[in-house]
């Protein structure tokens, strides 16, 4: 059994179209980072919560501790959104578990 | 600010070899954690260091192991590699822990064993 599962595994969107990408773990957590992978393999960190929600520029994630579930959404998505999107929690007994990712590729 | 560097980039090894890793963080970055990424597993955590302590360690065989120096640079060690150990050895660093921060990550060390 994954703490940490992701869906959908792989994401196909239009040019401009709104993406979700759904993350929910099993384990209590002191925190919960998502992470974007390009070909090449270097990694960014999008976003750290805790609690609530945040918002980069057309990035949007959201967390909800009851849930345990956290949502990940792209607005009017870009070519250069394409990349793998990580779900990575920080458990209360300082565990680290990841998500297999979600492959998105957005088409011109 | 220069970003996470990692040494060496790309690294071809025997198995029974040993191998020495690299990773300078972020000016005044105390925090480093090291993990582990491959086609089958994906992201597996290897270690935590804050401040030349080991603060956590992940679920792998005592050959991997790592230290941090007083300029919080780190090493990661693996001894007598194995066929498995190949993969893409990532470092993050961050100011404190990875609770309260986010990680940046730096470009990572490709290791091949043979």
């Amino acid at each position: 059994k994954n703490e940490v599962e992701q869906s959908p595994q792989n994401l196909t969107a239009q040019e401009g179209e709104f993406i979700t990408i759904n993350c929910s773990y099993s384990v209590g957590i002191s925190a919960l980072h998502w992470l974007q992978q390009h070909p090449g393999g270097g990694i960014v960190s999008l976003f750290m919560l805790s609690s609530g929600k945040k918002k980069h520029g057309r990035l949007i994630a959201t967390i909800n501790i009851q849930e345990k579930h956290s949502s990940l959404h792209i607005t009017a998505s870009h070519p250069r959104d394409s990349a793998v999107y990580i779900c990575a929690v920080r458990t209360l007994g300082n565990q680290f578990y990841f998500g297999t990712g979600t492959s998105l590729t957005v088409i011109p | 600010k220069a970003g996470v560097t990692q040494t060496p980039r790309y690294l071809i090894k025997t198995r029974g070899q040993q191998v020495t890793l690299s990773c300078s963080p972020i000016s005044g970055h105390r925090s480093v954690s090291w993990y582990q990424q491959t086609p089958g597993q994906g992201l597996q955590f290897l270690f935590e260091y804050f401040s030349e302590t080991q603060r956590n360690k992940g679920n792998f065989p005592g050959r991997f192991s790592g230290r941090q120096f007083s300029n919080s640079r780190s090493e990661m060690n693996v001894s007598t590699l194995e066929l498995g150990d190949s993969a893409l050895y990532l470092c993050a660093s961050s100011p404190r822990d990875w609770a309260a921060y986010e990680q940046y990550f730096g470009p990572g060390t490709r290791l091949t064993v043979t």
